[in-house]
């Protein structure tokens, strides 16, 4: 069974340049996540979908940052204009349900570096 | 109080000791507790849940809870020094409505196994 897939696995960018994120999740899982993951730090939900729907998106800045999941699969998160401080490692990850039971599986993750 | 807190690090084992981890969680009502490794550069792996109190075992790990003390812990038999990483404990906990299935994050124990 194929992992997580996400790309780029690293991108430098100027601050106030837009940068975009993809990820593919693990065939058959209908819930997706993003997460933000700091340095020395566990990872922190950005966003959450099951299928296209957005169902948690409670921490996501949304003045800067979007997310789309189109139908249902693969998803894109796009920070613009991009500033300092959002340089981390965004990993993405999915699980076969949501709920409190659900084993959720990360990609290995975009390591962003805003100059 | 941090909604997921982790002893703090790093821990140092010799080879072929036991490593212990430990995880306090603050929500009475969390569901499910999960354990990752992070290798450095690496994204969270998956290595144990466990959602009933007392112990699970798979090969050289296993995993504690005891939801009455809100604690949860992992143990490593026979440490290698390929088990050198960063340790994750996670918790889902299931407040209902928008942060069904959301995982919370401690912020991690490095584990060194030294030969």
């Amino acid at each position: 069974e194929a992992g997580v897939v996400q790309s780029p696995r690293y991108k430098i960018i100027e601050k106030k340049q837009p940068v975009a994120f993809w990820c593919n999740p693990i065939s058959g899982h209908n819930t997706l996540y993003w997460y933000l993951q700091n340095l020395g730090q566990g990872p922190e939900l950005l966003i959450r979908y099951e299928n296209e729907e957005a169902v948690d998106d409670s921490q996501l800045p949304k003045d800067r940052f979007s997310a789309e999941r189109l139908k249902g699969v693969d998803s894109t998160l796009k920070i613009q204009p991009a500033e300092l401080g959002d340089s981390a490692v965004y990993l993405c990850a999915s699980s076969r349900t949501s709920g409190p039971y659900n084993e959720q599986f990360f990609g290995p993750g975009t390591r962003l570096t805003v100059l | 109080q941090k909604e997921v807190e982790q002893n703090s690090g790093p821990l140092s084992v010799p080879e072929g000791a036991i490593a212990s981890l430990n995880c306090t969680y603050s929500d009475r009502g969390s569901q499910s507790f999960f354990w990752y490794r992070q290798y450095s550069g690496k994204s969270p792996e998956l290595i144990m849940s466990i959602y009933s109190n007392g112990d699970k075992e798979d090969g050289r790990f296993t995993a504690q809870l005891n939801k009455a003390s809100q604690y949860v812990s992992l143990l490593i038999r026979d440490s290698q020094p390929s088990d050198s990483a960063t340790y994750l404990c996670a918790v889902n906990r299931d407040a209902g409505g928008t942060s069904y299935g959301k995982l919370t994050f401690g912020q991690g124990t490095i584990l060194t196994v030294h030969p």
